[in-house]
């Protein structure tokens, strides 16, 4: 099946301790972006990925980095986390950078 | 980057057609039109795409009219389970200077 798989859907952990959440694409895609959605924020961009070791910062990249050293996977990686990063996060990825496909979301709770 | 304005709420009822439109005055000629639906606590899923005219699948139909300045998603039949947030994008290819942009969107509210 088609999809863009997140580990893990859930995680409470504390200010300061490095994290990492892990996105996945069985599509083949080049295109690849992590979202958080804040209540009242909607959806807003964190990084995006054209292509094997190509990324770039999207609207709220702060506190966050990716790498893309392989084309199926993108993870995020918060290096100290901090209460305002808590929110809904969502890994994207598309063929053609038009359409997206979605992960299930990562719900980071950090206290 | 072209803005998209929404109706930020609609209800209907079970059985209707629905119509959300979506406006975009500043659509660059290489922008395409792009609809997600989103339950709660889910990762928005695309619906439709188009670039001009109307596109069907088999879920939705998508209405462009030449100027391109709007569009509207048209769900025939809805149901309950159609109860959800629609948003409306506009853009082309993901890049430095095209940020794929999601906005409020609309909630839609299906009564029986």
């Amino acid at each position: 099946e088609a999809q863009v798989t997140q580990n893990p859907r859930y995680l409470i952990t504390v200010t300061g301790k490095k994290l990492t959440v892990t996105c996945s694409q069985n599509m083949n895609h080049e295109y690849m972006s992590w979202y958080r959605q804040d209540p009242g924020l909607g959806l807003r961009q964190i990084y995006y990925s054209m292509n094997v070791e190509v990324t770039d910062k999207g609207d709220v990249p702060e506190g966050y980095k990716v790498s893309r050293k392989e084309k199926r996977n993108f993870p995020l990686i918060l290096e100290s986390p901090s209460p305002n990063q808590t929110s809904l996060y969502f890994c994207a990825s598309s063929r053609t950078g038009r359409g997206y496909t979605f992960g299930s979301g990562t719900r980071l709770t950090v206290v | 980057l072209a803005k998209t304005t929404q109706p930020i709420s609609m209800d209907s009822y079970e059985g209707q057609e629905v119509n959300i439109t979506c406006s975009h005055n500043n659509i660059a000629t290489n922008d395409y039109i792009t609809w997600y639906q989103q339950f709660p606590s889910q990762g928005p899923r695309f619906i439709i795409q188009g670039y001009k005219t109307k596109v069907t699948n088999e879920v939705a139909s998508l209405f462009i009219p030449a100027d391109r300045k709007s569009s509207t998603l048209s769900l025939p039949r809805v149901s309950l389970s159609d109860t959800a947030v629609y948003y409306c994008l506009v853009g082309d290819k993901q890049n430095r200077d095209d940020k794929i942009i999601f906005g409020k969107g609309t909630r839609l509210h299906i009564l029986p």
